[in-house]
C-alpha cells in the first residue's frame, strides 16, 4: 500500500526566504506526482504536476523535482511571501492511472511578514 | 485550470437525515470523479472513484450503502450521506480528471458537513 510522508509537518519562516518542502513515497510505481495548496477550510489548488518520466516542473517561484527511483519529491519556493502561507500537500497517482491520489498529511507553512 | 464546483459548501443536519453533495465540472467533461474526506489536521482519504455511467468503486472500509455515489453525466457526480451521524461530520472534497488529459486532477472547494 502506497504511503506518502511529508516533512516537515509545519514550518514558519520570515518573508523573503527560500524554502524546501519534502515529500517521500514508498512505492515508486507512480504515474505522476502532484503538489497542491490548501487554504484553511478550502479545497485544493493544483500547483505543479510532474509525470513519472519528468524530473522537474517550474511555475513562477515554485519548482518541484521528482526522483522516482528514490521515492522523493521536493517543492522549492523562492522568495517566500506572506500570501504563500497555506498547507502544501503532495499526492501520488499509482501506475495504471485509474485510481485516485494518495496524499501526504501536508506541510503547514507560515510566512512571517 | 479547469473548474470544479461543489455545492453546498456548508451543511448542518440532524442525526438520521440524508445529505446530498453535488460536484460539477464547469468547463470540461469528466469521465472520472473522485470523492475524498478530510478530518481536521489530517490528509485527504480517498472514499470512492466514480465513473460516468457505471457503479462507483469504493475504497476498503467505506460503506457503499451509507455513501451513495451517482455519476449520471460527464459533468455531475453526487455523494449522498444517508442516515448521517455525528461521526460523519467531515470535510468532503470531490475531484475530477479532465477527459483524455495526462492525469491532472482538479478539486472542488469542498463541503463541510456537520451532523448534530
Amino acid at each position: 500500500k502506497q504511503e506518502v510522508t511529508q516533512i516537515p509537518a509545519a514550518l514558519s519562516v520570515p518573508e523573503g526566504e527560500n524554502l524546501v518542502l519534502n515529500c517521500s513515497f514508498t512505492d515508486s510505481a507512480i504515474y505522476n506526482l502532484q503538489w497542491f495548496r490548501q487554504d484553511p477550510g478550502k479545497g485544493l489548488t493544483s500547483l505543479l504536476l510532474i509525470q513519472s518520466s519528468q524530473r522537474e516542473q517550474t511555475s513562477g517561484r515554485l519548482n518541484a523535482s521528482l526522483d522516482k527511483s528514490s521515492g522523493r519529491s521536493t517543492l522549492y519556493i523562492a522568495a517566500s511571501q506572506p500570501g504563500d502561507s497555506a498547507t502544501y500537500l503532495c499526492a501520488v497517482r499509482p501506475w495504471g492511472g485509474a485510481d485516485g491520489l494518495t496524499f501526504g498529511k501536508g506541510t503547514h507553512l507560515i510566512i512571517q511578514p | 485550470g479547469a473548474v470544479v464546483s461543489q455545492h453546498p459548501s456548508r451543511v448542518i443536519c440532524k442525526s438520521g437525515t440524508s445529505v446530498k453533495i453535488e460536484c460539477r465540472s464547469l468547463d470540461f467533461q469528466a469521465t472520472t470523479m473522485f470523492w475524498y474526506r478530510q478530518f481536521p489536521k489530517q490528509s485527504l482519504m480517498l472514499m470512492a472513484t466514480s465513473n460516468e455511467g457505471s457503479k462507483a468503486t469504493y475504497e476498503q472500509g467505506v460503506e457503499k450503502d451509507k455513501f451513495l455515489i451517482n455519476h449520471a453525466s460527464l459533468t455531475l457526480s453526487t455523494l449522498t450521506v444517508t442516515s448521517a451521524h455525528p461521526e460523519d461530520s467531515s470535510f468532503y472534497i470531490c475531484s475530477a480528471r479532465v477527459r483524455g488529459n495526462t492525469g491532472e486532477l482538479f478539486f472542488g472547494e469542498g463541503s463541510r458537513l456537520t451532523v448534530l
